[in-house]
């Protein structure tokens, strides 16, 4: 049982290069979440999914896109890297009757 | 609005130390909290939630709806705690945490 699994761990990209994150839960959790790490800003939503084929906008989804591609996988992109999205990249899950988020291990993003 | 308040960037106590990691919140309703852990290179983890009432790893956290609070407190700090805490509050249907901007505690020997 992995929980939850993120690729790739480090990644750097250049101004206005796209990428995509990838997230994977083996828990059969519905709900499904992104978000980002910066210091002294703790972490933010950036989108979520609350079952599969749905996704909602979190506190700050400007310049990504996700996809629910099913049930175990939710997607991040950056369609246009920016150097203000270097950052660290949590993706997290939720079981229906559950309350406790578990987190994958990050993607650590510069963007240069 | 709901927002979570931690006043702290860091926190710097000797071992043996009682520790208060403070939160703060803003929330209309009842709210439901939780204190989540980082430990260096490793992922989040849930430490407490304010319903269970229980201590995790000697740490408790009690709600105080008149101060709007749920500080983490540890009577006795050790080296092993030095970590990011992050506090959080669920601030919607879907399950969605409102974090904190954490604070980092260091606990030196």
């Amino acid at each position: 049982n992995a929980g939850v699994t993120q690729t790739p761990k480090f990644q750097v990209l250049k101004t206005g290069q796209s990428m995509t994150l990838q997230c994977a839960q083996d828990m059969n959790h519905n709900s499904m979440y992104w978000y980002r790490q910066d210091p002294g800003m703790g972490l933010r939503l950036i989108y979520y999914s609350a079952s599969e084929g749905t996704t909602d906008k979190g506190e700050v989804p400007n310049g990504y896109n996700v996809s629910r591609l099913n049930k175990r996988e939710f997607s991040l992109r950056l369609e246009s890297a920016a150097p203000s999205q270097t950052s660290v990249y949590f993706c997290a899950s939720l079981g229906a009757e559950s309350y406790e988020q578990y987190f994958g291990p990050g993607t650590r993003l510069t963007v240069t | 609005a709901q927002r979570v308040t931690q006043p702290e960037k860091l926190l710097s106590v000797f071992k043996g130390a009682p520790v208060e990691l403070k939160c703060n919140y803003s929330y209309s309703g009842s709210p439901e909290l939780f204190w989540y852990v980082q430990y260096s290179r490793q992922r989040l983890q849930l430490l407490l939630r304010h319903i269970s009432r229980e201590s995790i790893k000697g740490f408790t956290a009690d709600l105080n709806k008149g101060e709007t609070s749920f500080h983490l407190k540890k009577p006795f700090a050790q080296e092993e705690d030095s970590a990011m805490y992050y506090c959080a509050l669920k601030g919607g249907s879907q399950g969605n945490l409102i974090f904190g901007k954490g604070t980092k505690l260091s606990v030196k020997p």
